[in-house]
This record gives C-alpha cells, sequence and structure tokens, in this order.
C-alpha cells in the first residue's frame, strides 16, 4: 500500500514559537492531502485540506493564520502551527488519497505529537 | 453533512469472547465505510473497508463488517478476542464523489480482560 510518512513524531517547544510538521507521500503522488487533529481520547477532527499549488481549505473555526498549510510539492505537505500555546498541543495526523486513483481510501501518516509548555 | 454515530464509548470483553462496535452513518448516498484502528500514542491501521459488493467484508487481524443499508451501519466484528486487540476503533466514511476527506466517528475504547 501506498506510504505517507510525518516528521517529527514528537516536538516540544516552549509558548510563543513556532512548529513545522512535514508529511511526505513516499511512494506515490498526492495533490491533494488532509490534516486532521486530535486531542487526547477523542476522535480526529479535519482541520484542512491541503492543494498542490493552491491555496488550503480550512475547516470553519480552523484559525488559518495560527496553522499555515503550504503543499510545495506532489509529494510534501506542511503544517506550521505559529505562536504555539498550550491549547495547541494535540496530536496531528495528516492522509493523502493516491493521485488519480480515487478509491475513497486515504494513507495516513504515523502521527505527530505536540507538546506546548 | 455527512455523520458517523458510535454509540458505545468503551467496551471491555474476555479474551476469547466475541465482539461487536457500532456504527451507523448519515449520509445522503451509500458512502465509502471504513473501520480502523489506534493504539496508545500511534497512528491509524485500516482494518477494513467497504466499497461496493459483499456487504460482508474480511479485514485483517481477523475482523469482519457488515454494511446494512435500512439500517444504515457498518458494524464491526470479531468471533474471539485478542489481549493484543485492546485499543481505540474508528469508524469512517468518505464520499464517493466531490470532498475527499474522511468522516470520523467518535471512537470505541476496547479493553480485553484476562
Amino acid at each position: 500500500g501506498a506510504v505517507v510518512s510525518q516528521h517529527p513524531s514528537r516536538v516540544i517547544c516552549k509558548s510563543g514559537t513556532s512548529v513545522k510538521i512535514e508529511c511526505r507521500s513516499l511512494d506515490f503522488q498526492a495533490t491533494t492531502m488532509f490534516w486532521y487533529r486530535q486531542f487526547p481520547k477523542q476522535s480526529l477532527m479535519l482541520m484542512a485540506t491541503s492543494n498542490e499549488g493552491s491555496k488550503a481549505t480550512y475547516e470553519q473555526g480552523v484559525e488559518k493564520d495560527k496553522f499555515l498549510i503550504n503543499h510545495a510539492s506532489l509529494t510534501l505537505s506542511t503544517l506550521t502551527v505559529t505562536s504555539a500555546h498550550p491549547e495547541d498541543s494535540s496530536f496531528y495526523i495528516c492522509s493523502a488519497p493516491v493521485r488519480d486513483r480515487y478509491t475513497g481510501e486515504l494513507f495516513f501518516g504515523e502521527g505527530s505529537r505536540l507538546t506546548v509548555l | 453533512a455527512q455523520s458517523v454515530t458510535q454509540p458505545d464509548i468503551h467496551i471491555t470483553v474476555s479474551e476469547g469472547a466475541s465482539l461487536e462496535l457500532r456504527c451507523y452513518y448519515s449520509y445522503g448516498a451509500t458512502p465509502y465505510l471504513f473501520w480502523y484502528v489506534q493504539s496508545p500514542g500511534q497512528g491509524l491501521q485500516l482494518l477494513l473497508k467497504y466499497f461496493s459488493g459483499d456487504t460482508l467484508v474480511q479485514g485483517i487481524k481477523g475482523f469482519e463488517a457488515e454494511f446494512k443499508r435500512s439500517q444504515s451501519s457498518f458494524n464491526l466484528r470479531k468471533p474471539s478476542v485478542h489481549w493484543s486487540d485492546a485499543a481505540e476503533y474508528f469508524c469512517a466514511v468518505g464520499a464517493r464523489t466531490g470532498r475527499r476527506a474522511l468522516t470520523f466517528g467518535s471512537g470505541t475504547r476496547l479493553q480485553v480482560q484476562p
């Protein structure tokens, strides 16, 4: 199956700093990637859709200036949490469908756990 | 808008007992249906998926799920649970056209007693 890799898997930062999380499709191209957020003991909530070559689409209630998304190539999307605060601490997971071969299935990264002190 | 309901937040079963996790969806048409499993601190692993055809779907680790259109359900089952099955289970739906992001249920935490 297709492989999606996230980096870093864990990151701890101080309040007010910015953190970048990378999501790469290793063996396929993805014009679209999805970023989810999961709070402890809760479900995955879609934050935004990352589109290669164009602006990301954000879900209602998600601050686009805080969560900057860039889809620089067909294999890389990045999520930058700007001026992070403790309430941004969460598990962030990216996913992608295989380009031009939509079967409904998404391939998920391993997730990135962000802790803001 | 599509939605997914997993009515059981937490289920405890004895090792070797059978298991059924419930999932109900709300959607205008038949969506794609998925079950994922997540161990603590880990990412998601796909257990099985339903796209079309046979409504009884076989997955990995001995799991199966049955799509029932009349009940808008996609319940997950396993005849004999192993201690290693203890995890969080998520049901998810995806549109057949247009928006491709999956919508997840709230999850069911499975605990297995020895």
